[in-house]
């Protein structure tokens, strides 16, 4: 079955401790994994797409990378707005346009 | 270039009622799909609409209906509501029923059942 899991669930950190979000997915023939923001009371904002094992992608302070299991987000040096949840999707196979999302990863980042 | 608007952002029904929502795609998009976001989770496919049919369907009852307009906006509604049915409602909007180019969201209707 086609599965997305996110980890960890809830991450708190310090303004400029970085970390790294993960993303695991069990999808056979990737057409590509999806990043996303989503602010309390908002729909999710796209990030970043990565289509290939090896691939990254960088914006600011993010930087997303792809291997053939799982996608990690990794922060820099965040700040207080990056506080938000980040999901990550997939499209199954053969499937059109469906997306499966995993449950996400509610980053807290304090000053 | 508006993006992807929702109406109305805020609803509240009882358990048997019915309801409409509605979704105009980014502009130059011409697929919509639909979500439901309950509390601290992802988003669930519900369906997506394409050329005016429904292409796809995710695991939800026929309670769950939409439709597609010529100008691609779209209605998401949902009969004989239930307490479960409590929610955040996502439409997105894409380019080509088969396209890998990211879905973009709208803000979503938040539905409340009483």
């Amino acid at each position: 079955e086609d599965q997305v899991t996110q980890s960890p669930e809830a991450l708190r950190l310090q303004e400029g401790e970085s970390s790294s979000l993960n993303c695991s997915y069990t999808v056979s023939g990737l057409r590509g994994l999806f990043w996303y923001r989503q602010d309390p009371g908002k729909g999710p904002e796209f990030l970043f797409t990565l289509y290939s094992a090896g691939e990254e992608k960088e914006k600011e302070r993010l930087k997303a990378t792809l291997t053939k299991k799982e996608s990690f987000l990794h922060i820099t040096a965040p700040k207080p707005e990056d506080s938000a949840t980040y999901l990550c999707a997939v499209p199954p196979r053969d499937q059109g346009g469906k997306l499966i999302f995993g449950q996400g990863t509610e980053l807290s980042v304090k000053p | 270039d508006a993006g992807v608007t929702q109406s109305p952002t805020h609803l509240i029904k009882t358990r048997g009622q019915q309801v409409t929502l509605r979704c105009s795609p980014k502009s130059g998009h011409d697929t919509v799909s639909w979500y439901q976001q309950a509390l601290g989770q992802g988003p669930q496919f519900i369906f997506q609409y394409y050329e005016e049919e429904e292409r796809q369907r995710g695991n939800f009852p026929d309670r769950f209906s939409g439709h597609q307009f010529p100008n691609y906006s779209s209605e998401l509604n949902v009969n004989a509501l239930l307490l479960g049915d409590s929610a955040l409602y996502l439409c997105a909007s894409s380019s080509g029923q088969y396209s890998n180019q990211p879905q973009h969201f709208g803000d979503g209707t938040r539905l409340s059942i009483l």
